[in-house]
């Protein structure tokens, strides 16, 4: 079965930090990964994708992500921590048998200033 | 260009009531979802439309139906509310539904069921 895991439920940073927001995956097959950002009362954006290729992935905002197949990871990061970046981020792998997303159960980041 | 959304933005039903969420999508995309958000789970797909005429179950169809009215347009019923159908809902859309193919979601509906 297809699962991802978000082994944090609470991320804190201070501002101008570094951020790494973790996530690994369980999948049949190539797994096709994807990173959300949730803003308060706001639905789900895309931030970034995994499908083939570099193992550094960059997306919105300055986020990046890293996947490691070894590890079955796949960690969200950011080099400098806003605090606007404070929201709920979702990891998410495609199952690639069918239609379905998998999402994480989403770990809350807090920056503070 | 709206992107995908979601009527009505909140709504509470007493248990045992009917209701229709609406969901419209102006990025011609050919596949739809709805999904359900729950303190601590995530989200979890309900069913899903791959393309217009089409739709399927996903992991939490119970107590649920799905009508996919044309390519715009995907809505969801509860036939008989029940307080476990208390969350937030999602409406998404994607240009198909491939692997890696992107979804790009609605505002959601909050959802009360006393």
């Amino acid at each position: 079965a297809q699962s991802v895991a978000q082994p944090e439920d609470q991320v804190n940073v201070a501002e101008g930090n570094p951020l790494t927001v973790k996530c690994t995956y369980s999948v049949s097959g190539n797994p096709y990964l994807f990173w959300y950002v949730q803003y308060p009362n706001r639905g789900l954006q895309f931030l970034l994708k995994y499908i083939t290729g570099d193992n550094l992935v960059k997306g919105s905002y300055g986020f990046e992500a890293e996947f490691n197949k070894s590890q079955t990871s796949f960690h969200l990061k950011k080099p400098s921590a806003l605090v606007s970046d404070s929201a709920l981020y979702f990891c998410a792998v495609r199952d690639p048998t069918g239609n379905q997303f998998y999402f994480g159960t989403g770990t809350s980041l807090t920056v503070i200033p | 260009n709206a992107g995908v959304t979601q009527t009505p933005k909140f709504q509470v039903l007493k248990t045992g009531q009917s209701m229709t969420l609406q969901c419209a999508q102006d990025m011609n995309h050919n596949s739809m979802y709805w999904y359900r958000q729950d303190p601590g789970m995530g989200l979890r797909l309900i069913y899903y439309s791959a393309s217009e005429g089409t739709t399927d179950k996903g992991e939490v169809p119970n107590g649920y139906n799905v009508s996919r009215l044309n390519k715009r347009e995907f809505s969801l019923r509860l036939e008989s509310a029940a307080p476990s159908q208390t969350s937030v809902y999602f409406c998404a859309s994607s240009v198909t539904p491939g692997h890696q193919e992107t979804q790009y979601f609605g505002p959601g509906t909050r959802l009360l069921v006393l």
